[in-house]
């Protein structure tokens, strides 16, 4: 079975500052795709960023971007120019390939990191 | 990005009673849904997955009696917690995937409280 794991529970990082969060994630697929999910106090789950795994090239989002080491099955989440409203629960979730229709089919989640942006 | 509408977004309930939790799609129709449930300070861990005009596939644990999961049309589908205790206590997110699209988009979750 897939299993993801955020090592950190909680980070923390100056406004305007960089921070970055770690997730690592095991399966014996060689396709699939990965997630970096926000949930504010609102407990709504917005997609921040996607990754397919049979691309190379690291994907970004504006302030955004992901570190992703398919032979380390290592996936990190930069945010850049850190604002207040990103404080959030941070969740790592991975995918299987399902062919046509993609990713986000049954999502499997880590246990997430809480994000504190200090002013 | 499209909409997921989940109602009640609070529920409280006596010990025993049944309670429905509706999970539609506003602006789009969904072939498949899903059903996450979080404890605090957890991660969400996914309980069914429903697929419109057929039975819902649940994951290793989950009592199917308990969480009956309807999926009647390509709008909406519903949870149901039967015979609800206080251990059912928990929040309940839903997401729905587009029929050609790649991407699930989440319902705004449901927190129940078994009393």
């Amino acid at each position: 079975a897939q299993t993801v794991t955020q090592s950190q529970p909680e980070m923390s990082v100056q406004e305007a500052e960089t921070v970055t969060l770690s997730c690592t994630y095991d399966t014996s697929e060689s396709d699939y795709y990965l997630f970096w999910y926000k949930q504010p106090p609102s407990r709504q789950m917005i997609l921040v960023i996607r990754q397919e795994a049979y691309k190379q090239q690291n994907a970004t989002e504006n302030r955004f971007s992901v570190n992703f080491q398919k032979a380390a099955k290592s996936f990190s989440l930069k945010i850049s120019d850190s604002q207040l409203g990103d404080a959030a629960m941070y969740f790592c979730a991975y995918s299987p390939y399902e062919g046509f229709q993609g990713g986000s089919e049954k999502l499997v989640f880590g246990k997430g990191t809480k994000l504190t942006v200090n002013p | 990005g499209a909409v997921v509408s989940q109602h009640p977004s609070r529920v409280i309930c006596k010990s025993g009673t049944s309670v429905k939790i509706e999970c539609r799609s506003l602006d789009f129709q969904a072939t498949t849904m899903f059903w996450y449930r979080q404890f605090p300070k957890q991660s969400l861990m996914l309980m069914a997955t429903s697929n419109e005009g057929s039975k819902a596939t649940y994951e290793q644990g989950v009592e199917k009696d308990k969480f009956l999961i309807n999926h009647a049309s390509l709008t909406l589908s519903t949870l149901t917690v039967t015979s609800a205790h206080p251990e059912d206590s928990s929040f309940y997110i839903c997401s729905a995937l587009p029929g050609t699209g790649r991407e699930a988009f989440f319902g705004q979750g449901t927190r129940l409280t078994v009393v």
